[in-house]
């Protein structure tokens, strides 16, 4: 079984700020941590992604994430936060035996202060 | 190169009707899971096709059934529609494997 935990469904940063969002997941066999994010009226865009090898991984816009095997987090960063960065953010787990099937977090709303 | 595209956009049905919703794959990719967003909370699994079968499902009543074309676009059903079936419904595609998959901007079902 796998789940995720996503800390706070509102995140609110003035622009330039750190962006700090948490994830914590459960899973019986090593997992595949993904973070998404989701503009109004669309579907998931991939952010990150972390299969094996090094634990802190870049993606697209300045994020990037760190998977804590001993704390089963993946947090998602960003230095400077942008106001084109409000949006909605899920972290996703999956496992090598369950290929197909994605579970998803609740989701943090992301708000950027001017 | 077209990624996942869903159709139709927006959907409107009343309760008892039957639904059937349409995904082509991102071009390359073999597999496709459609995800059921309620709103303001994170997509649920619902299930996924590979070779024109039911690999892995969700939660989900048997009121839900799809189906995988040989071109590996994909169908979802969903007969006897109840108001709690007011939701976004996502298809994602991936080459399989360990990829990520892929989203289409979904179909936001509206049960009357």
């Amino acid at each position: 079984a796998q789940s995720v935990t996503q800390l706070g469904s509102h995140v609110s940063v003035s622009e330039g700020a750190l962006v700090l969002l948490r994830c914590n997941y459960s899973s019986s066999v090593p997992p595949y941590l993904f973070w998404y994010v989701q503009y109004p009226n669309q579907g998931l865009q991939l952010l990150l992604k972390y299969t094996t090898g090094a634990t802190l991984v870049k993606g697209i816009n300045g994020f990037e994430a760190e998977f804590k095997k001993s704390e089963t987090s993946f947090h998602l960063t960003k230095p400077s936060a942008h106001m084109s960065d409000a949006a909605e953010y899920f972290c996703a787990v999956r496992t090598n035996t369950n290929a197909g099937k994605s579970t998803f977090g609740d989701g943090t709303t992301l708000t950027v202060k001017p | 190169d077209a990624g996942v595209t869903q159709s139709p956009t927006h959907l409107i049905k009343t309760r008892g009707q039957q639904v059937t919703l349409r995904c082509s794959p991102k071009s390359g990719h073999d597999t496709v899971s459609w995800y059921q967003q309620a709103l303001g909370q994170g997509p649920q699994f619902i299930f996924q096709y590979y070779e024109e079968e039911e690999r892995q499902r969700g939660n989900f009543p048997d009121r839900f059934s799809g189906h995988q074309f040989p071109n590996y676009s994909s169908e979802l059903n969903v007969n006897a529609l109840l108001l709690g079936d007011s939701a976004l419904y996502l298809c994602a595609s991936s080459p399989g494997g360990n990829q990520p998959q892929h989203f289409g901007d979904g179909t936001r079902l509206s049960i009357l």
